[in-house]
């Protein structure tokens, strides 16, 4: 299944650098998201983005700056991050936004991100 | 406040045996939908199962099948003839509320035994 994909699939990277995780759907969905997955936690949603205009921001921390600018892709920038902020992050795609219907998320395959 | 609960952190099935999978949810929102994730080593989510609070039957997919039961609260996965390739992260999930985002349960972690 490449519905969801997600480049790139690990991560390493310093306190000081930026970088940016890109997710892509192939499906035809007007909705994307950014889940976290930390160990031992259940996955936290950080983002929605529905129709390319964000409707969700859980309280994440302003390291974290998401861009949408298409419904077929959906970026996380990252910068000045903490060794707490490694995790696998994850994206997802539904065809409706999250109040319209009971439509699936389906997921992409994450991105293992390590901050030394 | 919605709450997903999965009260087994890892279980054990012998290869081509049943197991089910517990999960209990907590809702006031009268209309919710239930899902159920699966995540291999890999970790990528893979979508199995979903249930409507509204439907009447339990919904089945292939070996997957999910107990629903209303008054308890509870959308148990049923995982017949048990297979090598179903050892992963199995992940319950509540989506309603007032956005109608998905909340995830910890997971329960299935090792199929040859």
């Amino acid at each position: 299944e490449t519905g969801v994909t997600q480049t790139p699939r690990h991560l390493v990277m310093g306190m000081t650098n930026k970088k940016s995780l890109k997710c892509e759907q192939h499906l035809g969905h007007n909705a994307m998201y950014w889940y976290k997955q930390s160990a031992k936690k259940p996955l936290e949603l950080m983002f929605v983005y529905s129709l390319e205009e964000r409707v969700e921001n859980n309280s994440v921390p302003s390291r974290f700056s998401p861009e949408c600018p298409n419904s077929s892709h959906l970026f996380l920038h990252l910068h000045t991050l903490q060794p707490e902020d490694s995790a696998l992050y994850l994206c997802a795609s539904s065809l409706s936004p999250p109040l319209v219907g009971a439509d699936t998320q389906y997921f992409g395959p994450g991105t293992r991100l390590t901050v030394l | 406040a919605q709450k997903i609960t999965q009260t087994q952190p890892g279980m054990f099935v012998q290869e081509k045996e049943a197991v089910t999978l517990d999960c209990t949810y907590d809702t006031s929102d009268p209309s919710y939908g239930l899902f159920w994730y699966k995540q291999p080593s890999s970790g990528e989510m893979i979508f199995l199962i979903y249930q409507g609070s509204y439907d009447q039957q339990n919904a089945t997919e292939g070996r997957y099948s999910l107990n629903f039961q209303k008054a308890r609260k509870s959308a148990n996965l049923v995982i017949s003839a048990s297979q090598l390739g179903d050892s992963a992260m199995y992940f319950c999930a509540m989506r309603g509320g007032s956005q109608g985002n998905l909340i995830f349960g910890k997971g329960t972690k299935l090792s199929v035994k040859p």
